[in-house]
């Protein structure tokens, strides 16, 4: 069984950091992995999607990559702002999806 | 956004009552999944169905059924709610798992509370 853990649970810093965010997977054998964010009472919203046969993928100020052979994708956020505050959540994409149970980020102004 | 509406999307009961949550869609993806979120378990799957008629078991099906007579509805069924089944429920879509390029898109959710 596929298993997805992100470390740490909750991360605070100071508006304008960059910052990485970190999800580990047991299995390598997967489709893709989606990184996600969700706000406090709210569905998750998909921000960028790894093709298994992908390095990275780029959307403004997100980057994220993906090594499958050490089972480690990372979520880099430039520039922090306090609108990135949320639960930052991966999703490796096999059979099924497993979710990690995510980072709690807050960008302090 | 991708076309997916929960309903109800809070619900308060008793334990021992039947509940049944809807999920509809209006993007004709094959897949629907159907998620618990709890503090300290992030999401867990509880079924999916592959098209009409065709579901399967997740990660914490028990006490839990499902049914998807149409592409565009899944129902998630308690029998008879426990206390442990309060959550907040999400169900999801996506094309497929093995296209990659397909990501998964999620509902609002469903706040579900049983006393």
């Amino acid at each position: 069984k596929q298993e997805v853990t992100q470390i740490p649970a909750a991360l605070s810093v100071p508006e304008g950091e960059n910052l990485v965010l970190n999800c580990s997977f047991t299995d390598s054998a997967i489709y893709n992995l989606q990184w996600f964010r969700q706000d406090p009472g709210k569905g998750l919203t998909s921000l960028l999607l790894i093709q298994s046969s992908q390095r990275e993928q780029t959307s403004g100020r997100l980057n994220a990559s993906l090594d499958k052979s050490s089972g480690r994708s990372t979520l880099y956020i430039a520039a922090s702002q306090p609108g990135d505050s949320a639960t930052y959540l991966c999703a490796a994409a096999g059979n099924q999806f497993y979710f990690g149970t995510g980072t709690s980020l807050t960008v302090i102004p | 956004d991708a076309g997916i509406t929960q309903s109800p999307r809070h619900k308060v009961t008793e334990t021992g009552t039947p509940v049944t949550l809807r999920c509809h869609q209006t993007e004709n993806h094959r897949y629907m999944y159907w998620y618990r979120q709890d503090p300290g378990h992030g999401l867990r799957l509880i079924h999916y169905s592959y098209g009409v008629k065709d579901t399967d078991k997740g990660e914490v099906s028990d006490g839990y059924s499902v049914s998807r007579s149409k592409t565009e509805d899944f129902l998630l069924t308690l029998e008879s709610a426990t206390s442990s089944q309060t959550s907040v429920y999400f169900c999801a879509i996506s094309e497929s798992t093995e296209i990659s390029n397909q990501p998964q898109h999620f509902g609002d959710g469903t706040r579900l509370s049983i006393l």
